[in-house]
């Protein structure tokens, strides 16, 4: 159980494009949706929370306008990088939680963006 | 600002060997300690620790938390060469917001 799915799984696109990235638990509804984003050789970075139906709160130094977050249902939350730049170029990984309190959370396979 | 600091940064070990990974941090309004193994990709879920003196235990890995120091360890014991992997601890606060330390390299030889 607790299976979260990311798609894709890669993706390059070119500068100025938007890209989307989906992810999904599998097997249970997930409350809250979390995405990280890790560049080579460091640890992970919360970038946003969302809560289904509610606006994702971002974390200090995120572009709220730039990583567009939609948690519409329970077990679909996506990202959209808007007009990227090489700079976004990174691992993308999201995690769910099956509810509120002491809930471990469950990670997806990561998404490896390349602008070019 | 929260803080986790694993040690050490990276290990390299005899197939066989015992291996003790250590946590320390200071976050705002801590809840719970999460540890994760991260090979290739996304972190896969170890541990979850809440109280203070409460060994977990799975199979060779086993983990405790200290809330009175701010510390956790993670033990592996008779280490295989598939435990080769990158360790990260992540304390979370109640906002579950998760922080990341840059993660323990374990390297086990054959």
């Amino acid at each position: 159980g607790a299976v979260v799915s990311q798609h894709p799984s890669w993706v390059i696109c070119k500068s100025g494009t938007s890209v989307k990235i989906e992810c999904r638990s599998l097997d249970f509804q997930a409350t809250t949706m979390f995405w990280y984003r890790q560049f080579p050789k460091q640890s992970l970075m919360l970038m946003a929370t969302s809560n289904e139906g509610s606006k994702a709160t971002y974390e200090q130094g995120v572009e709220k306008d730039k990583f567009l977050i939609n948690h519409a249902s329970l077990t679909l939350s996506t990202l959209t990088v808007t007009s990227a730049h090489p700079e976004d170029s990174s691992f993308y990984i999201c995690s769910a939680r099956v509810g509120y309190g002491d809930y471990e959370q469950y990670f997806g396979p990561g998404t490896r963006l390349t602008v070019t | 600002e929260d803080k986790v600091v694993q040690s050490p940064l990276s290990l390299v070990v005899h197939e066989g060997d015992t291996v003790t990974l250590n946590c320390s941090y200071e976050v705002t309004n801590f809840r719970s300690l999460l540890w994760y193994k991260q090979e290739k990709k996304a972190p896969t879920f170890l541990f979850m620790l809440t109280s203070s003196g409460i060994e977990k235990k799975s199979g060779r890995l086993s983990s405790i938390l200290d809330k009175k120091e701010l510390f956790s360890i993670l033990n592996i014991t008779a280490t295989q060469t598939g435990d080769s992997a990158i360790y990260l601890c992540a304390p979370q606060s109640s906002g579950d917001k998760l922080t990341f330390g840059t993660g323990t390299r374990l390297a086990v030889r054959p």
